[in-house]
């Protein structure tokens, strides 16, 4: 059974630019967390989504972030134009309830903008 | 405001002994506690949950407390080895609204020597 995927493991983008960051989770899974590790800080929850649902996005920017999880294929996080401060680690989460159930972290994609 | 504490100090042991790190939290009301592991570069690994009608858990040479009186949760490691190093990382789960929305503390960095 393998574990939650995300690609690709390391992005590197100039300011500007955008960054497409896809999680694919745990087979049988259905819901997806977003979170982000930025340097020498504990990780910080942004969106919680289900197929085709964003179900809490309290913890995204207003602005240039976005994300989705289509009914078929990967959880996909999106950050538009691109500043310095948006390096850090993204990781993906996903459960197979929504309550009092384990989050299975991938390895994480870990952004660098020049 | 909510805050979640996990000595920031890296804890160093020597082979052989217990480990105890602390995890202590305020203005918050869990329904459940987790710890995970993470190591350089990776992304956190679940190792146990415990929920807030629980004093205690265990797993292998793991255990966890939970006092909800205290807000405090403990995770001893015995019998340590050096494989055991990493950062140990506590996260809570609020009792109302979205129950995954998991809020993490800065971990603790855990170093077994021989």
């Amino acid at each position: 059974n393998a574990g939650v995927m995300q690609n690709p493991r390391h992005l590197v983008r100039r300011r500007g630019q955008e960054a497409r960051l896809r999680c694919s989770p745990m087979k049988g899974h259905s819901h997806v967390y977003w979170y982000r590790q930025l340097p020498e800080e504990g990780l910080k929850f942004m969106v919680y989504l289900q197929k085709e649902n964003i179900i809490d996005e309290s913890g995204m920017p207003k602005e240039r972030f976005s994300a989705e999880f289509p009914k078929e294929g990967p959880s996909i996080l999106r950050i538009q134009q691109v500043v310095r401060g948006d390096s850090a680690a993204y990781f993906c989460a996903s459960s197979q309830d929504r309550d009092t159930d384990t989050q299975y972290f991938g390895p994480g994609t870990r952004l660098t903008v020049l | 405001s909510q805050k979640i504490e996990q000595n920031s100090e890296a804890l160093n042991i020597q082979e052989g002994k217990t480990a105890t790190l602390t995890c202590n939290y305020t203005n918050y009301s869990p329904a459940y506690l987790q710890w995970y592991r993470q190591d350089p570069g990776r992304g956190p690994v679940f190792l146990l949950l415990i929920r807030e009608n629980e004093k205690e858990k265990r797993k292998e040479r793991l255990k966890v407390t939970f006092d909800t009186t205290l807000k405090q949760s403990l995770f001893h490691i015995t019998a340590s080895q050096p494989a055991d190093s990493a950062t140990y990382l506590c996260a809570l789960a609020p009792n109302t609204g979205t129950a995954s929305k998991l809020t993490f503390g800065t971990g603790t960095r855990l170093q077994v020597t021989l």
